[in-house]
Formats: C-alpha cells, structure tokens, sequence
C-alpha cells in the first residue's frame, strides 16, 4: 500500500481482556517497527521484525504483549489480560531494510484504553 | 540518565524567528540522527537525518551535528505558526535494531 496502515484506528477494552492490533506495512519494507506512546510520552520500542531473522523482542514490557508477522508482511501485536497501564497509543512503522539510516514511515496508530 | 534527552518545553516563539531545538545522546557509538515532528494526536513524520558532523539544510530546516559534544539540533527559520508541534530526536546506534527517541519538545509559534 502507499502507507503503513493500521486498525483499528481506535479500541476501548475492559481489564483482562485480550486485544490484537494490526500493522500492514509500506509494500517492499522488509522492516517492521512497534512502539508505544503513553500520554505526553516519547516513543517506547517493543519490537522488531526483520524479513524472516527471528524478531528482536528486547522492548516488550511483559509475557503478556507478543507480536507476530506472517509472511514477512503483515504484523499483529497482542495483549492479553489487558492492564489500565497498557493505555496509550500503538505505533507501527516499516522501513526499507535493517539499516535504518533513512528514518521509519509510521502509520497512524491505534490508540488502545483500557477501562 | 536517558539515552536521548530533550527540553519537554514548551518552546515559544513568534512567528518569523528561529526556532532552535536541541537534543542530547548518551551512546558515542550513535551513528545517525533523525528529527520528527508530531501534530498533537497524529503519528510522527520524518522531516530531518543527519550522519556527518556539521549542518545539514532542507528549506527552513537546518540540523546541526556534533558527534564530540553529542548533541543535534534542529533550527526553524522563518517559523510559522504551522510549525506548531511536539519534534522528536532520535538517534540509531548501528549495534542496535531500532531508533531511541527522545520524549519531544513542544514547539509553539505565536502568530
């Protein structure tokens, strides 16, 4: 596609709960992203896809997050047993191979509330 | 102490002066330098990199370099009042997979 999209743009769950966000990258970026941004915040890294190399998961803040990415393409990040502090909002973006001197292309996010 | 450390502002300036934003990286080992800039609930989006020491121009952008003092900036010229935004430092170290941001400064240009 023309840019990394996202869905839902938007999602309210309640405590416990389970919630998978979506991530389509840019076409031809074999680099996928995902950072978080609570209010007010900078970005937070949780993980990183690379082509088919096994992804580097350093950034997740617990067993309950996981994320995978089907096909070298296509991303899904996954909470379960959602907390009130996994609030915030989930950014997505690709970039054309590992080195990333030329920057990201985010998507729109999702922002993720939890009541 | 954070790897990349910026002033949360807000910086105010009145439109037509120079904006100057600055950013502070603790890894001596970081290679390359970006600037984003964030309108208040959108995603980032690249307006500046840098890998070589000194300045870098693009239109009313500049980023300045200095890998001895480990510090980036980004200077506005001839700010408007659409430059009004949350800008992002972040910095990739080359032994690491992903960009370290900063937590922003809010820029406010007073028309």
């Amino acid at each position: 596609g023309a840019g990394v999209s996202q869905s839902p743009s938007n999602k309210v769950t309640e405590k416990g709960k389970d919630v998978e966000l979506r991530c389509d990258p840019i076409s031809g970026h074999t680099a996928l992203y995902w950072y978080r941004q609570s209010l007010g915040q900078g970005l937070e890294f949780l993980i990183y896809f690379q082509g088919n190399s096994a992804p580097d998961k350093s950034g997740l803040p617990s067993d309950r997050f996981s994320a995978e990415r089907t096909g070298g393409s296509v991303s899904t990040l996954t909470i379960q047993r959602t907390q009130q502090e996994d609030s915030a909002v989930y950014l997505c973006a690709s970039s054309l191979n590992r080195i990333t001197n030329y920057g990201y292309t985010f998507g729109s996010g999702t922002r993720l509330t939890i009541v | 102490q954070k790897e990349v450390e910026q002033n949360s502002g807000p910086l105010s300036v009145p439109e037509g002066a120079i904006a100057s934003l600055n950013c502070t990286y603790s890894d001596r080992g970081s290679q390359s330098f970006f600037w984003y800039r964030q309108y208040s609930g959108k995603s980032p989006e690249l307006i500046m990199f840098i890998y070589s020491n000194g300045d870098k121009e693009d239109g009313r952008f500049t980023a300045q370099l200095n890998k001895a003092s480990q510090y980036v900036s980004l200077l506005i010229r001839d700010s408007q009042p659409s430059d009004s935004a949350t800008y992002l430092c972040a910095v990739n170290n080359m032994g690491r997979r992903a960009l370290t941001f900063g937590s922003g400064t809010r820029l406010q240009v007073q028309p």
